[in-house]
């Protein structure tokens, strides 16, 4: 199968622009979760999604939003951008998501910079 | 809430040495436990994790992790360390709710010639 993948891979913005970031889970897998990796704070949850419905929210300000299709594909957006929202934005599926020994399969991130 | 923490930023062993990287978990629930590895430039790719099925895990690339309750410890080994080994490793626990993972700071390995 194939893995988890996320489009850009890279991305360039300015402060105060947004930004919608995408990706497509394993085949079959119906979670989506969303993660931020930065230096400073590590690897911090933002959100999860499954069929459609958003099932939980990290501790991220309303500018973080995203959403899921009907074919698990998801996406997340980023709006009036700032400096801190640097960073690699890592995309998770999993079967179900909620079963507490189901495995996270992680993509290769995107690497957002703002400046 | 369900949390990791992971000793030591940065380890340092030679090529062949034994690799022992620390993972400390706080829970509330009986913890189901991951360790991840991350290349750079690449997203975390599963080491093995603990589902309470077994203490002793074994996970791939020649990985293991004995789940250690009195000690709340799930730390990882590898009896030889090879040179593509070098590599961010995470511990994360998952939450209660069972949607997400937290996740430890972070260990650097570095394995030298």
């Amino acid at each position: 199968k194939a893995g988890v993948t996320q489009t850009p891979r890279y991305l360039i913005k300015t402060r105060g622009q947004q930004v919608t970031l995408s990706c497509s889970p394993i085949s079959g897998h119906r979670s989506v979760s969303w993660y931020q990796q930065t230096p400073g704070q590590g690897l911090q949850f933002l959100f999860e999604y499954f069929s459609e419905t958003q099932r939980n929210k990290g501790n991220f300000p309303g500018r973080f939003s995203g959403r899921q299709f009907s074919n698990s594909r998801s996406e997340m957006n980023v709006s009036t951008l700032e400096l801190g929202d640097s960073a690699l934005y890592l995309c998770a599926s999993s079967p179900e998501g909620r079963v507490r020994t189901d495995t996270q399969y992680f993509g290769p991130g995107t690497r957002l910079t703002v400046l | 809430a369900q949390s990791v923490t992971q000793l030591g930023s940065h380890v340092s062993v030679s090529e062949g040495a034994l690799v022992l990287l620390r993972c400390n978990y706080s829970s509330s629930v009986p913890p189901y436990l991951f360790w991840y590895v991350q290349y750079p430039n690449q997203g975390l790719q599963l080491l093995l994790k603990y589902t309470s099925a077994a203490t002793l895990v074994k996970g791939i690339n020649g990985f293991e992790a004995e789940f250690k309750k009195s000690e709340t410890s799930f730390h990882l080994t590898k009896p030889s360390a090879h040179m593509s080994d070098a590599a961010e490793y995470f511990c994360a626990v998952r939450t209660e709710s069972g949607y997400a993972l937290n996740f430890g700071k972070g260990t650097s390995l570095l394995v030298t010639p």
